[in-house]
């Protein structure tokens, strides 16, 4: 079964921090996808990647950069934190198929 | 353009009771319908999908229809057990060159009740 990872569990920063949200899978999956999660919304796609290098945009990119470093790791990058982006973050990979496999989830705190 | 509508939440049943979480959708695709669901500190993982039209997927003693005409996938459940407790998502794709992605809806909450 796939193997996706995240970290830091748990952030906390305050408005305007710089922010990287790591994750890493170990299944040799070209997809990977960052999504939020916020009550009343559900899995929001903020970005997301079919290898290394490559980005696309997902459903709610703005304020999020993104970087696929390797097949295994993709970053979430906050530079300028706004209190809204508040929320539970999941990596998640995927074949190209249509099984997405999450990871454990990131709280992020902006104060 | 695409998009999920399912029950909103939270639902709160008995234990042993029955269970039916809406879903519909909205595309000019032909998708692959999905159930996913999240346990209490844990992310989403696979109920289970069906990728073609009138069939039945089940796992758990879930299961849920492809029903292409009325463009719903019902969740349904005969008995809830206290461990059935969690949010589940329905969702659709991949297709063309959205391949990969995966619409969700909203997710909804079940609490059972021992």
């Amino acid at each position: 079964e796939a193997a996706v990872t995240q970290s830091p569990r748990n952030k906390v920063t305050v408005t305007g921090g710089n922010v990287t949200l790591s994750c890493r899978q170990t299944n040799s999956h070209n997809y990977m996808y960052w999504y939020r999660q916020d009550t009343g919304h559900g899995l929001r796609l903020i970005h997301y990647s079919y290898g290394a290098g490559n980005l696309q945009i997902g459903d709610v990119p703005d304020g999020y950069k993104a970087t696929r470093t390797t097949q295994e790791d993709f970053f979430l990058l906050l530079e300028l934190a706004s209190p809204s982006q508040t929320s539970l973050y999941f990596c998640a990979s995927s074949d190209g198929g249509d099984t997405q496999y999450f990871g454990p989830g990131t709280r992020l705190l902006v104060l | 353009g695409d998009s999920v509508t399912q029950t909103e939440g939270p639902v709160t049943l008995s234990e042993g009771t029955s269970l039916t979480v809406n879903c519909s959708y909205e595309t000019k695709q032909y998708p692959t319908l999905f159930w996913y669901v999240q346990y209490p500190g844990e992310g989403p993982q696979l109920l289970f999908k069906v990728p073609k039209a009138n069939e039945k997927g089940s796992n758990r003693g879930f299961e849920a229809t492809y029903n292409k005409e009325a463009t719903s996938f019902h969740l349904q459940k005969a008995s809830v057990q206290e461990s059935d407790s969690a949010v589940y998502y329905c969702a659709l794709g991949p297709w063309g060159s959205a391949l990969g992605r995966l619409h969700f809806g909203a997710g909804t909450q079940l609490i059972v009740i021992p």
